[in-house]
């Protein structure tokens, strides 16, 4: 079975721009989590998706969101890009059921300059 | 507060020797507590997942440990290895569903 992919692996972008960055979890999962991490604050939670809609959210601002789709692949957008948004973004997928593992994805590193 | 620390930051040991990562949580209520092992420039992975009424999980050379009344949990690795070099990250489970990750604990291991 294929793990988890994130694309891109490697994004440089500028202050103000927006980004978008996709997740593909396993065959047969329906809930995608994303997640940053930073040297500073580790892995702070984003938000989960399950069956298309938004079930957890996480303490970001607005310019942090995210959708999923029909085939639980989903995407993360964040807007009006600023230096402290430099990370790496990682996104897991699981089942869906509570306490069903989740499983990483390798995540896209965003450099924000 | 719900918090999750580990301790020490990093560590470095030879190789072959043992080592004993430590976690403590203020998260309740508890659902589990889960290890991971993250390699550089690579997504966690899980070793372990204890719920409240386990004591001991082992996966291969690593052994965790918890102690709910206390709310603290370990993780032993073994006689260890240079693969072993990573961040070993805690991440506590409240009955939300919602995850508390520690900032993790940075191995080294050295030949």
């Amino acid at each position: 079975k294929a793990g988890v992919t994130q694309t891109p692996r490697y994004l440089i972008k500028t202050r103000g721009q927006q980004v978008t960055l996709s997740c593909s979890p396993i065959s047969g999962h329906r809930s995608v989590s994303w997640y940053q991490q930073t040297p500073g604050q580790g892995l702070q939670f984003l938000f989960e998706y399950f069956s298309e809609t938004q079930r957890n959210k996480g303490n970001f601002p607005g310019r942090f969101s995210g959708r999923q789709f029909s085939n639980s692949r989903s995407e993360m957008n964040v807007s009006t890009l600023e230096l402290g948004d430099s990370a790496l973004y990682l996104c897991a997928s699981s089942l869906g059921d509570r306490g069903d593992e989740q499983y990483f994805g390798p995540g896209t590193r965003l450099t924000v300059t | 507060k719900n918090q999750v620390e580990q301790s020490p930051q990093s560590l470095i040991i030879l190789e072959g020797k043992n080592c004993t990562l430590q976690c403590n949580y203020t998260v309740s209520p508890f659902s589990n507590l889960r290890w991971y092992k993250q390699d550089t420039g690579r997504g966690p992975v899980s070793l372990t997942i204890m719920t409240f009424s386990e004591n001991t999980k082992s996966n291969g050379r690593y052994t965790a440990t918890l102690d709910a009344d206390t709310k603290q949990s370990s993780l032993h690795i073994t006689a260890s290895q240079l693969s072993d070099s990573a961040s070993y990250i805690c991440v506590v489970s409240k009955n939300t569903d919602k995850l508390i990750f520690g900032t993790g604990t940075r191995l080294q291991v050295f030949p």
